[in-house]
């Protein structure tokens, strides 16, 4: 089962930062979080991840809290072609099951114009 | 590099029948993953294989469904007799091995539709 609860959809102006919520509560120190996003009729993509700190790659920037029970995945100038189901999910480091990446739901994000 | 490639694209067949769909992995990456992708759910992981073993297939219903990776480079998932439940997408994934920091590479699917 997914640990992490997204809401299920977001709207967001084309343009604008668009901030997805993830809530990890249960999430174990060596657990890292991570982000994917699935575009209509394609496989889902790798956005970003992280353990502890905030990252920021060429996609998106993702931020944990200190107590790292949730993190925002942010993508600060959202296009038309970012409308997508975009995936948190938690992921152990290695070693037996809690490596897999298990999907949720997600969250359907629309960017309108 | 080239993508994780699947075929065919969709595939619609009637229920008792049977289906098979291919993938071929990005040169190179040892792991391979088959997922099942139902109609407004996330995808759930199927089997996976590490070079040609199987290294998790307990979600796979063995009942009907079976998947090899001869030679540890494309691999099959075979469904024998399709039931309508199993319309769904079937993604492929791949990455080098079994904990990759970047993530997995996934095709685009395979649509199946049972009737």
């Amino acid at each position: 089962d997914a640990k992490t609860t997204q809401p299920p959809s977001m709207d967001c102006a084309e343009g604008r930062a668009a901030n997805l919520p993830c809530n990890h509560s249960t999430i174990s120190g060596n657990e890292y979080v991570y982000w994917y996003r699935q575009i209509h009729s394609q496989g889902p993509q790798y956005i970003i991840h992280g353990l502890k700190n905030n990252e920021t790659n060429e996609m998106a920037s993702l931020i944990i809290t200190e107590d790292r029970k949730s993190s925002t995945l942010i993508l600060p100038h959202a296009t038309l072609r970012d409308t997508a189901v975009y995936y948190c999910i938690v992921r152990g480091s290695s070693g037996g099951s809690n490596y897999k990446l298990t999907f949720g739901k997600g969250t359907l994000l629309t960017v309108n114009p | 590099e080239a993508g994780v490639a699947q075929s065919p694209r969709y595939k619609i067949i009637e229920k008792r029948q049977s289906v098979a769909f291919w993938c071929n992995p990005i040169s190179g990456h040892a792991t391979l993953y088959w997922y099942q992708q139902i109609l407004g759910q996330g995808p759930k992981l199927l089997i996976q294989f590490q070079n040609n073993g199987v290294v998790d297939d307990s979600q796979l219903p063995k009942d009907r469904f079976s998947a090899e990776r001869l030679k540890g480079v494309d691999s099959t998932l075979k469904i024998q007799p399709a039931k309508l439940e199993d319309s769904a997408v079937y993604l492929c994934a791949s990455s080098l091995d079994l904990s990759p920091p970047g993530g997995y590479t996934f095709g685009s699917g395979t649509r199946l539709t049972v009737v």
